[in-house]
C-alpha cells in the first residue's frame, strides 16, 4: 500500500495569514501526466468534504483560496489567507492504485 | 445535486454481520460518471477506503478488508450497500457512503456518518 504522511500535525494559524500543508507519498502519484491527489477537509461532527483533485483542480464550489500544487511525492495544499471557517482537519488521499489511502490529517486551529 | 442517505443499524453483536445501505438521490445511481464508496473512520482517527463500486456491479475492495466487505448495487431502489462479516469491536467507527466521479475527481458528495458500535 501506499503510505501517505502528512506535516505538521497540527497548525495554529492567524486569520488573515496564509497556510501550508505538506503531504508526501511513499510511491509516485504521477501516472499519465495526471497527478492523482486529493485533498480533502472535515469539520468538526461533520462528513469530509472535497478541496482538490488530481493534484491542483479546485472542486465545485471551493474558495480560491485553497490551492494544490507538487508532483510525484510531494504535494502541498495551500490555503491564501485562513478564515475562522477553514478551521478543521485536512486529508490528502492517493487514488493512483488500489486501496485508496489517506494521510493521517492535520488539524488547523486558530491562534 | 446528489444527495447520499445512509442507514441501517447503529448497534452490531461481534460475529455477526454489518449492514449499511445508502440511499442516492437528485440523480441516478446507474449514472456511468459515477461509483459509489464506502469510507469508515475510528473515533478520533484518520480515514479509511472500503471500496468501490460501479453500477454495474464491479468492485473494487481493500485488501486489509476484503474477506469480510461485501459491497452491492440496487440500480431499482437507486441503493448501494456495505455488508461486513464477523463483526469485532474493531469495526466499531463511524461509516460513510460517497460518490466518486469517474476520471478520479474525488468523492464529492458524502452521506452523513453513520456510526456503528460492535458490542454484545
Amino acid at each position: 500500500d501506499i503510505v501517505m504522511t502528512q506535516s505538521p500535525l497540527s497548525l495554529p494559524v492567524t486569520p488573515g495569514e496564509p497556510a501550508s500543508i505538506s503531504c508526501r507519498s511513499s510511491q509516485s502519484l504521477l501516472h499519465n501526466g495526471y497527478n492523482y491527489l486529493e485533498w480533502y477537509m472535515q469539520k468538526s461532527g461533520q462528513s469530509p468534504q472535497l478541496l482538490i483533485y488530481l493534484g491542483s483542480n479546485r472542486a465545485s464550489g471551493v474558495p480560491d483560496r485553497f490551492s494544490g500544487s507538487g508532483s510525484g511525492t510531494d504535494f502541498t495544499l495551500k490555503i491564501s489567507r485562513v478564515e475562522a471557517e477553514d478551521v478543521g482537519v485536512y486529508y490528502c488521499m492517493q487514488s493512483v492504485q488500489t486501496p485508496f489511502t489517506f494521510g493521517g490529517g492535520t488539524k488547523v486551529e486558530i491562534k | 445535486q446528489l444527495q447520499l442517505q445512509g442507514s441501517g443499524p447503529g448497534l452490531v453483536k461481534p460475529s455477526e454481520t454489518l449492514s449499511l445501505t445508502c440511499s442516492v438521490s437528485g440523480g441516478s445511481i446507474s449514472n456511468s460518471n459515477y461509483y459509489w464508496a464506502w469510507i469508515r473512520q475510528a473515533p478520533g482517527k484518520g480515514l479509511e477506503w472500503i471500496g468501490n463500486i460501479y453500477y454495474t456491479g464491479s468492485t473494487y475492495y481493500n485488501p486489509s478488508l476484503k474477506s469480510r466487505v461485501t459491497i452491492s448495487v440496487d440500480t431499482s431502489k437507486n441503493q448501494f450497500s456495505l455488508r461486513v462479516t464477523s463483526a469485532t469491536a474493531a469495526d466499531t467507527v463511524v461509516y460513510y457512503c460517497a460518490s466518486r466521479r469517474n476520471g478520479d475527481k474525488g468523492f464529492d458528495y458524502w452521506g452523513q456518518g453513520m456510526p456503528v458500535t460492535v458490542s454484545s
